[in-house]
């Protein structure tokens, strides 16, 4: 059973435009979540990052939001740049268990972003 | 500052056989996670290591295995490959109980034939 996940495997934008990447939640005891972007033949980039406890965090042209009641958040990227094109995963941190301070990642969004 | 470093980049391997996979943290860091990525899939959660013991797993056979060492490099081992096993592994390393502060090295593509 998936407890992060992405719905969308890609995503197309036109260069200046914003993009929005969406990611759903099962676990209400998650308590960090993160992004990660990712090139071929290189390793996850960590992105931007945001607590369970606040509800948007912003870092330049990426701002990440965080709505707790729908177990939802999502990635803005804007303007959007050829450069950002990559595999996106949403992970969140599991605070519990065997499994402490380790990421569950979702399965990734290929965002394309076209000049 | 150097980053994580993984080696090999790729590996063939028969099914049976076993393999050993290396990773060298960022310096500073004192903590190495293993993930392993199936293909269309995201990182899945092996283990991690911090003051050379496991110190969380995931849900993984006791045929994976790991090791770290006092220089917090580490290896993951694999005994009695399967076709399934085939898939990128990633090595992370960060500080212990900074779970933003991941560098995750290129991995390692393991085809199992």
């Amino acid at each position: 059973d998936q407890q992060v996940k992405q719905n969308s495997p890609s995503l197309s934008v036109q260069e200046g435009r914003i993009s929005i990447l969406n990611c759903d939640y099962t676990n209400s005891m998650f308590d960090y979540f993160l992004w990660y972007k990712k090139y071929p033949a290189e390793g996850p980039t960590f992105l931007i990052s945001i607590s369970s406890i606040k509800d948007k965090n912003e870092d330049g042209r990426f701002t990440v939001f965080l709505n707790k009641s729908a177990k939802h958040l999502s990635l803005h990227i804007v303007p959007s740049q050829p450069g950002d094109s990559a595999v996106y995963f949403c992970a969140a941190s599991a605070p519990y268990g065997g499994s402490q301070g380790n990421l569950i990642f979702g399965k990734g969004t290929k965002l394309s972003v076209k000049p | 500052e150097t980053g994580v470093t993984q080696s090999p980049t790729h590996l063939i391997k028969t099914r049976g056989q076993q393999v050993t996979l290396r990773c060298s943290s960022q310096s500073g860091h004192n903590t190495v996670s293993w993930y392993q990525q199936a293909l269309g899939q995201g990182p899945q959660f092996i283990f991690q290591y911090y003051r050379e013991e496991e110190n969380g797993r995931g849900n993984f056979p006791p045929r994976f295995s790991g090791l770290q060492f006092p220089n917090y490099s580490s290896e993951l081992n694999v005994n009695a490959l399967e076709l399934d096993d085939s898939a990128l592994y990633l090595c992370a390393s960060s500080l212990t109980g900074v779970v933003y502060g991941y560098t995750f090295g290129s991995g390692t593509r393991l085809t199992v034939v």
